[in-house]
């Protein structure tokens, strides 16, 4: 089975702090995708990468970064953390195939 | 960019019968991949079914079918027998073979069935 691990299930961070959220697959998937799921608004994709040190902006990209320093870590970053980044961060790799496996997700609270 | 529309915020259905969830999409591509996953509160989001839209059969897992509509780019889950297990947020997904491999997702539906 496909295992998607996301470093944190819970996280509560002040404004202004530099957060790190990392997720690791052990698939050797090429694609790797980082979304935030808020309610009402389903999944909106942050950013991708389709390998290794590439990274594409999804459709909100802005108060993030993501770094793919290897096949199978793919971090997201959020430089300053602001209220309105509280929220539920899911991160996926996906199959060549193109079938999609998500990790458990990160509730970021940032007060 | 592909839409997906979920038109149904919320779903109920008692336990044992049967529910359709209903998804379209939007898309000037011919080759492309359909999804639904399920969401159970506070738990992973899991694939439910898929669909290659090159196939004209529809896809079936157990309990859970899809009625694919090509020309019409609607894309419905039917779950029969429904069982509590199956209270979940429901998404239904599009993948685009041509815009880097990214996912398009619905809204969600939240389906709840009843004891």
């Amino acid at each position: 089975d496909v295992k998607v691990t996301q470093s944190s299930r819970y996280l509560v961070k002040r404004t202004g702090e530099k957060v790190f959220l990392e997720c690791v697959q052990d698939m050797d998937h090429e694609n790797m995708f980082w979304y935030r799921q808020d309610p009402g608004l389903g999944l909106r994709l942050i950013y991708f990468s389709y390998d290794v040190k590439m990274k594409e902006k999804g459709d909100i990209p802005e108060g993030y970064s993501v770094s793919r320093e290897k096949k199978e870590r793919f971090s997201l970053i959020l430089e300053s953390a602001s209220t309105n980044q509280t929220s539920m961060y899911l991160c996926a790799s996906t199959a060549p195939r193109g079938t999609q496996y998500f990790g458990p997700g990160t509730r970021l609270t940032v007060l | 960019a592909q839409t997906v529309t979920q038109s149904q915020p919320e779903m109920s259905v008692q336990e044992a019968e049967t529910v359709t969830l209903s998804c379209t999409y939007d898309t000037s591509e011919s080759d492309y991949y359909l999804f639904w996953y399920k969401q159970p509160p506070s738990r992973q989001m899991i694939l439910v079914i898929r669909q290659e839209a090159y196939k004209q059969q529809n896809a079936t897992e157990n309990r859970f079918s899809v009625n694919f509509q090509k020309a019409a780019k609607s894309f419905s889950l039917k779950i029969s027998d429904s069982q509590l297990g199956d209270a979940a947020m429901y998404f239904c997904a599009y993948r685009s073979p041509l815009t880097g491999n990214q996912f398009y997702f619905g809204t969600g539906t939240s389906l709840t069935v009843i004891p």
